[in-house]
C-alpha cells in the first residue's frame, strides 16, 4: 500500500531561484491538494484539482506560484523568483471524490529554506 | 482570525495524565478531521467525525463532534511519551462545495516519561 509521496522532501534555494515540487497522489484518488505549514502553525490550503482540472486556487497562490496536474496523476508546484517568505513546508494531499465527507491522506511533505 | 480555534496550543503532561484538547468554530462543519503530525513529516489522519453528536474510539483517544457540528474534542486517556506531537483539527465548511480542508492552529502535546 503506497500512500501520498513528495520529491523533494528538502529544498534549499537563494532568493529568486524557481523550484518545482512534485506529489503522486494514492493512485485511485482523483482529487490532489497543495497545502502550505509555517512553523507553529497549521497548514493552510493553496489549491485542488480534481483529476486534471484545477478547481480552486486560494488568495495565498500569488502569480509567482502555479501547479499543474497534467494527466490527473501526478501534480508539479513551481515557484518562481522565490521569496524569503515562501520559506515552508509544503503538504500534498489526496483524496476519493465519491467519499463524501473528503478524507484527504497526506504525504510527507517538501521542506523549502529560501536563504 | 482563525476559523478553527485549537486550545491550548500547547501542553506538556506527565506519563498516565489524562488530557483534553478542544478545536471551536462560529462556523458549521459538513465533516471535522483530527490528525497528529510529527516534526519535519506530514499530518497522519487519526479519525473522521460527521453527525452531530458522533463519538468514536481509537484505544486511549476519544473523539467527539459537537451536537451543531462547531465543535470538537480530542481526549487522552493515560498518555504516553508515543503520544506526543502535533495535533491538528481540519473541517470542511458545511456550506462549501469544494475540496479544501480548514485547519486549526494545532496544539503542540508533550508527554514525559
Amino acid at each position: 500500500d503506497t500512500g501520498v509521496s513528495q520529491d523533494p522532501r528538502h529544498k534549499i534555494t537563494k532568493r529568486g531561484q524557481n523550484v518545482t515540487f512534485r506529489c503522486d497522489p494514492i493512485s485511485e484518488h482523483n482529487r490532489l491538494y497543495w497545502y502550505r505549514q509555517t512553523l507553529g502553525q497549521g497548514p493552510e490550503f493553496l489549491t485542488y484539482f480534481q483529476n486534471e482540472a484545477q478547481l480552486e486556487k486560494s488568495r495565498l497562490l500569488s502569480d509567482r506560484f502555479s501547479a499543474e496536474r497534467p494527466k490527473g496523476s501526478f501534480s508539479t508546484l513551481e515557484i518562481q523568483r522565490t521569496e524569503q517568505g515562501d520559506s515552508a513546508m509544503y503538504l500534498c494531499a489526496s483524496s476519493l471524490r465519491a467519499v463524501s465527507y473528503n478524507e484527504q491522506f497526506f504525504g510527507p511533505g517538501t521542506r523549502l529554506t529560501v536563504l | 482570525t482563525q476559523l478553527l480555534e485549537q486550545s491550548p496550543q500547547f501542553l506538556s503532561i506527565q506519563e498516565g495524565e489524562n488530557l483534553t484538547v478542544y478545536c471551536n468554530s462560529s462556523s458549521v462543519f459538513s465533516s471535522l478531521q483530527w490528525y497528529r503530525q510529527e516534526p519535519g513529516e506530514g499530518p497522519v489522519l487519526l479519525v473522521t467525525v460527521v453527525t452531530g453528536g458522533e463519538v468514536k474510539k481509537l484505544k486511549r483517544l476519544t473523539f467527539q463532534f459537537g451536537d451543531a457540528r462547531k465543535d470538537s474534542s480530542l481526549h487522552i486517556t493515560a498518555a504516553q511519551p508515543g503520544d506526543t506531537g502535533l495535533y491538528l483539527c481540519a473541517g470542511r465548511l458545511g456550506s462549501s462545495n469544494t475540496g479544501k480542508l480548514i485547519f486549526g492552529q494545532g496544539t503542540t502535546l508533550q508527554v514525559k516519561p
